[in-house]
């Protein structure tokens, strides 16, 4: 069974501060992987998404990277905002033979302070 | 804009009701989801339907009924055999079959048992 484990689950910085948010799976054949960003009380706002064959993606301050053979990857924030303040979620996507499964990991949340 | 549209945004419902979610999405998307989200997990897949007139049930799917009788639209039921439904639901939809495009969400309705 796919678990995704999201480390730290909560993390306070300074703005302007440079960090990384670390998303951990345990089945490393996926077949894509997805971050996200929760606002409270909202629905999801995918950021980035990395297909396994590709090493890392970015936008703008965002960018993801993945390396499946050790089922890890991070989400590095550049010049943190108090916008940026919200929960990030990781989800795994792979393929089995009874139709995809997209797990969720349970979240980092992000504050970022003046 | 294309997107997600979830209503109401607050439900409440009283014991031994049904209610209905409403999700439609104008993204021209083959394949919706929905999602539980409780504090301090994961999301939990409830249902998902490919293609019309056609859907699987997720991890968690007793108390739960869906339709997908046109490619737009993919209500949920809470039925009084949801022994627990105070959560805060998502609709979602992908691009192709099976999700492989990355997902899209809805904004999110939160109902309340009373």
């Amino acid at each position: 069974k796919q678990e995704v484990t999201q480390i730290p689950a909560a993390l306070s910085v300074p703005e302007g501060e440079n960090l990384v948010l670390n998303c951990s799976f345990t089945d490393s054949a996926i077949y894509n992987l997805q971050w996200f960003r929760q606002d409270p009380g909202k629905g999801l706002t995918s950021l980035l998404l990395i297909q396994s064959s590709q090493r890392e993606q970015t936008s703008g301050r965002l960018n993801a990277s993945l390396d499946k053979s050790s089922g890890r990857s991070t989400l590095y924030i550049a010049a943190s905002q108090p916008g940026d303040s919200a929960t990030y979620l990781c989800a795994v996507m792979i393929l089995t033979g009874g139709g995809n499964k997209l797990t969720f990991g349970t979240g980092t949340q992000l504050k970022v302070e003046l | 804009d294309g997107g997600i549209t979830q209503s109401p945004k607050y439900l409440f419902r009283k014991e031994g009701q049904n209610v209905t979610l409403s999700c439609e999405q104008n993204l021209n998307h083959d394949a919706m989801y929905w999602y539980r989200q409780d504090p301090g997990q994961g999301l939990r897949l409830i249902y998902y339907s490919q293609i019309v007139n056609d859907f699987q049930k997720g991890d968690i799917a007793e108390g739960y009924s869906v339709s997908r009788e046109k490619k737009e639209s993919f209500p949920l039921t809470v039925t009084s055999a949801q022994k627990n439904p105070t959560a805060f639901y998502l609709c979602a939809s992908s691009i192709r079959p099976q999700g492989l495009g990355g997902y899209t969400f809805g904004s999110g309705t939160r109902l309340t048992v009373v």
